[in-house]
């Protein structure tokens, strides 16, 4: 079984969608989770962190069902700019250096 | 601009070749990292380096070879790879303390290998 699982798209939507994606994790000792983001040919970056009471980031808002071991993403009025592919990922060290598992990554693209 | 610098960008190099991938932050981090990024998987963690010392090695093959000078320098050492070890080298670095495991890695925008 895979450790981080999403539907690698495309997403395709038009400007001013709402979109979610979603993601699930084999490991239940997982301890943080995360979305990053990566452009084309650029290195993936921290887009948030996922809390399990759910949490917002200006037109990002992150949700964690660690019952379900189920993380999603939802974008909210889509612009072109956050044509990207999203990772999921999730930590399983809870101190010190981060041991990082990502998912293959959902990818986004928005048109105008 | 990023604080994790990659050098070579780019390498092409053949089977009985040895080279190095070099990596240097500028973030005052402890730990370092190496990841793979083939087409159609997920990035996949090969080595961490906190304060130095090689506290990860997830069952990577010998030819490539690692070294952490300090905490500012990261090298990967090539030698004898094999086409399919073709992929995007990534370089990333974060916090090593206990209590500083924020989740954030900074990576650097890699290192694009072919093994002809």
């Amino acid at each position: 079984r895979k450790e981080v699982e999403q539907d690698p798209g495309p997403f395709n939507v038009p400007e001013g969608a709402t979109v979610a994606f979603n993601c699930t994790y084999s490991n239940s000792a997982s301890q943080s989770f995360f979305w990053y983001r990566q452009d084309c040919r650029k290195e993936p970056k921290l887009l948030m962190s996922v809390y399990s009471s759910g949490n917002e980031d200006g037109r990002f808002t992150a949700q964690l069902n660690r019952a379900s071991q189920y993380i999603s993403l939802l974008i909210r009025d889509s612009k072109l700019s956050d044509s990207a592919t999203y990772l999921c990922v999730v930590n399983s060290r809870p101190s010190g250096y981060s041991t990082l598992t990502f998912g293959k990554g959902t990818m986004l693209l928005v048109s105008p | 601009e990023t604080g994790v610098t990659q050098t070579p960008r780019h390498l092409v190099m053949g089977m009985t070749n040895k080279k190095s991938l070099k990596c240097e932050q500028h973030l005052g981090h402890n730990a370092m990292y190496w990841y793979k990024q083939s087409a159609k998987k997920p990035l996949e963690l090969m080595f961490v380096y906190n304060f130095k010392e090689q506290t990860e090695n997830n069952s990577v093959p010998s030819r490539f070879s690692p070294e952490c000078p300090n905490s500012s320098h990261l090298f990967l050492h090539l030698h004898t790879l094999q086409p399919e070890d073709s992929a995007l080298y990534l370089c990333a670095s974060s916090h090593g303390e206990r209590d500083a495991n924020t989740g954030e890695l900074f990576f650097g925008e890699g290192s694009r290998l072919t093994v002809l």
